[in-house]
């Protein structure tokens, strides 16, 4: 099973700031097959990214996928009010999907 | 729209069995993988398994192996997540999820149903 890990745990920062959020998996993730995810409370998640680097249909062009292999990165290039929320790395190469244990970006 | 509505709240004891469903529609649902996903309270996401409509070929997690059943009845596109004796671990909020390349099994999720509530308590 792929473990995914992310960090840091929670990030605080303010409107309009760069947010950087990484995921990193215990082996490599065949065909960069990583996906990003968003969730709010009281919602189900929210797909942004695929294939590592793909935004999803209707997501804004801030939010941006990176990486290959072991090493991901989900970068948020100004953040909006709405884009404070907890961040979900998913691996779907390898049989388990395994998730990652997630990112919450909160206002500073 | 492509939608997955899941049913509503539970609340059961120990012991009792439950069966959950997600109903699709705007798509082919027998044509697209749907997963189950666990968030226990203030946790992350796990993956329990997956199940295609289409000839309801089913793959679990070992995590949840023998834990609970997948299933699914394309003639009303919907699919089911039971329990056959449930745990007061098994509180949680349930989310059915439909893979985006309906003949991939692995695969990320661009639609997610509402979530149902599990709630097992004495």
């Amino acid at each position: 099973e792929i473990v995914l890990t992310q960090s840091p745990g929670t990030l605080s920062l303010s409107p309009r700031n760069r947010a950087t959020l990484s995921c990193r998996a215990s082996q490599s993730v065949s065909s960069s097959y990583l996906a990003w995810y968003q969730q709010k409370p009281g919602q189900a998640p929210r797909l942004l990214i695929y294939g590592a680097s793909n935004r999803a249909t209707g997501i804004p062009d801030r939010f941006s996928g990176s990486g290959s292999g072991t090493d991901f990165t989900l970068t948020i290039s100004r953040l909006e009010p709405e884009d404070f929320a907890v961040y979900y790395c998913q691996q779907y190469g390898s049989s388990p999907l395994t998730f990652g244990g997630g990112t919450k970006v909160e206002i500073k | 729209e492509v939608q997955l509505v899941q049913s509503g709240a539970e609340v059961k004891k120990p012991g009792e069995s439950l069966k959950i469903s997600c109903k699709g529609s705007g798509y082919s649902f027998p044509s697209y993988w749907i997963a189950w996903v666990r968030q226990m309270p203030g946790k992350g996401l796990e993956w329990m398994g997956i199940i295609f409509p289409g000839n309801s070929d089913t793959r679990y997690s070992p995590s949840f192996q023998g834990q609970v059943t997948i299933s699914a009845d394309r003639s009303i596109s919907t699919a089911y997540l039971q329990w056959s004796s449930l745990q007061a671990s098994d509180t949680a909020m349930y989310y059915c999820a439909k893979v985006q390349r309906g003949s991939y099994h692995k695969d990320a999720f661009d639609i997610w149903g509402q979530g149902t509530m599990v709630t097992v308590s004495s």
